[in-house]
């Protein structure tokens, strides 16, 4: 059972335009959520984490946006360049809920995103 | 440079035949995490360490052993490898899991093929 979704397995946007990239979850114990970054032959990257008491973070370009009712978040990054060219990884935790727990983060299955010159 | 290391990079090897992936921190992290990724199943689990002497299993555990003896290093061990465990596999660790200021660090992964 898949408990974080990434339903789209690619995403191809225009240079300078808006890139969403979204991620469904089924676990409602997820109070933490983050965004990691991945370029090929490298390890995933930290970019973005939203705590479920938000429903918005924003640093840079890159915004996310929490919707606990929905079980939804996305990540907005405006404008898209062509470093953004990556896959992206929707992650998430029960960590602070459950004070730090052990069970580890979920991940989606990963988008791969790329930037349309 | 706060990093985590993994060795080797790629690694062929055949059935059966033991093998250690090692993993090393350099930034005194707590917690360390070995994950696996596939074609179309994205990053899972496969052990943790809350700390040293202190390990355990994540989503996919079979075919894997880990221990945690110091701090700094924690190796992913195949004793008996087989060619489902064809995969990359990522070392991941922070100082402090499941807060929101303290995101995992991975390295840059070990690509493993058993033939």
């Amino acid at each position: 059972d898949q408990q974080v979704k990434q339903n789209s397995p690619s995403l191809s946007v225009q240079e300078g335009r808006i890139s969403i990239l979204n991620c469904d979850y089924t676990n409602s114990m997820f109070d933490y959520f983050l965004w990691y970054k991945k370029y090929p032959a490298e390890g995933p990257t930290f970019l973005i984490s939203i705590s479920s008491i938000k429903d918005k973070n924003e640093d840079g370009r890159f915004t996310v946006f929490l919707n606990k009712s929905a079980k939804h978040l996305s990540l907005h990054i405006v404008p898209s360049q062509p470093g953004d060219s990556a896959v992206y990884f929707c992650a998430a935790s029960a960590g602070e809920a459950s004070g730090g727990g052990a069970d580890g983060l979920t991940f989606g299955k990963g988008t791969h995103l790329i930037i349309q010159p | 440079e706060a990093q985590v290391t993994q060795n080797p990079r790629y690694l062929i090897t055949v059935t059966g035949k033991k093998l250690t992936v090692t993993c090393s921190q350099n930034m005194n992290h707590e917690y360390m995490s070995w994950y696996r990724q596939d074609p179309g199943l994205g990053l899972r689990q496969i052990y943790y360490s809350m700390n040293v002497e202190v390990t355990d299993k994540g989503d996919v555990p079979e075919g894997y052993k880990v221990s945690r003896k110091e701090k700094r290093n924690f190796p992913l061990i195949l004793e008996s490898p087989s060619p489902n465990q064809t995969s990359l596999y990522f070392c991941a660790s922070t100082a402090r899991y499941g807060y929101t200021n303290s995101p995992l660090h991975f390295g840059n992964g070990t690509r493993l093929t058993v033939t």
